[in-house]
């Protein structure tokens, strides 16, 4: 059973540099989204996706870019990173306003 | 102002005691509430939804008022392994935009 799958789980990258982080679900689920936790802050809606085909912005898009593949597939990516966006990053689905169900996360960091 | 806020504690209970959090949310069209657990560097887990009547599960009681806009989250009878953050969470509308708050850390000690 595997869920919500994310990759890579560590990440450090260079200011500037770009990256794609991958999220797959196994579950069949329509709805996907991407999180930033950082210190005291909970969880950051970026971007997220009510079914497949359609993308929306969260609280805090900006620098980043989505792509919904598939009905699985969710990616999020930083075109050119910056050391605000070192963060852990979730991503989740669920069917439709149900529960959401989450990755393991992606501990990013930039320097 | 954030759409969903919570106080962000520490909660600093005994064992045995019962302790009480609560999560307000502006968008009034909100439909779907939850109540998630987050372990030191892990994911969130769901703990509970939140129905309009309340609901129960074990030690743990979930509350909605939609006429003051919270939910409400009871704990009794704490036990250490309680000690964790609790995330409430509010589906707004009929966007699929789910939104969290920023936690409550509860700390259970003997």
């Amino acid at each position: 059973n595997a869920g919500v799958t994310q990759t890579p789980k560590f990440q450090v990258l260079k200011t500037g540099q770009s990256m794609t982080l991958q999220c797959a679900q196994d579950m069949n689920h329509n709805s996907m989204y991407w999180y930033r936790q950082d210190p005291g802050m909970g969880l950051r809606l970026i971007y997220y996706s009510a079914s497949e085909g359609t993308t929306d912005k969260g609280e805090v898009p900006n620098g980043y870019n989505v792509s919904r593949l598939n009905k699985r597939e969710f990616s999020l990516r930083l075109e050119s990173a910056a050391p605000s966006q070192t963060s852990v990053y979730f991503c989740a689905s669920s069917i439709g306003q149900q529960e959401a169900f989450f990755g393991q996360g992606t501990r990013l960091t930039v320097v | 102002r954030k759409e969903v806020e919570q106080d962000p504690g520490p909660f600093n209970v005994p064992e045995g005691a019962t302790v009480a959090f609560n999560c307000t949310y502006s968008n009034s069209a909100s439909q779907s509430f939850f109540w998630y657990r987050q372990d030191c560097r892990k994911e969130p887990k769901l703990l509970m939804s939140v129905y309009s009547s309340g609901n129960e599960d074990g030690r743990f009681t979930a509350q909605l008022n939609r006429a003051s806009q919270y939910i409400s989250l009871l704990i009794r009878d704490s036990k250490l392994s309680d000690s964790a953050t609790y995330l409430c969470a509010v589906n707004e509308d009929s966007s699929y935009k789910l939104i969290f708050g920023s936690g409550t850390r509860l700390l259970v000690r003997p």
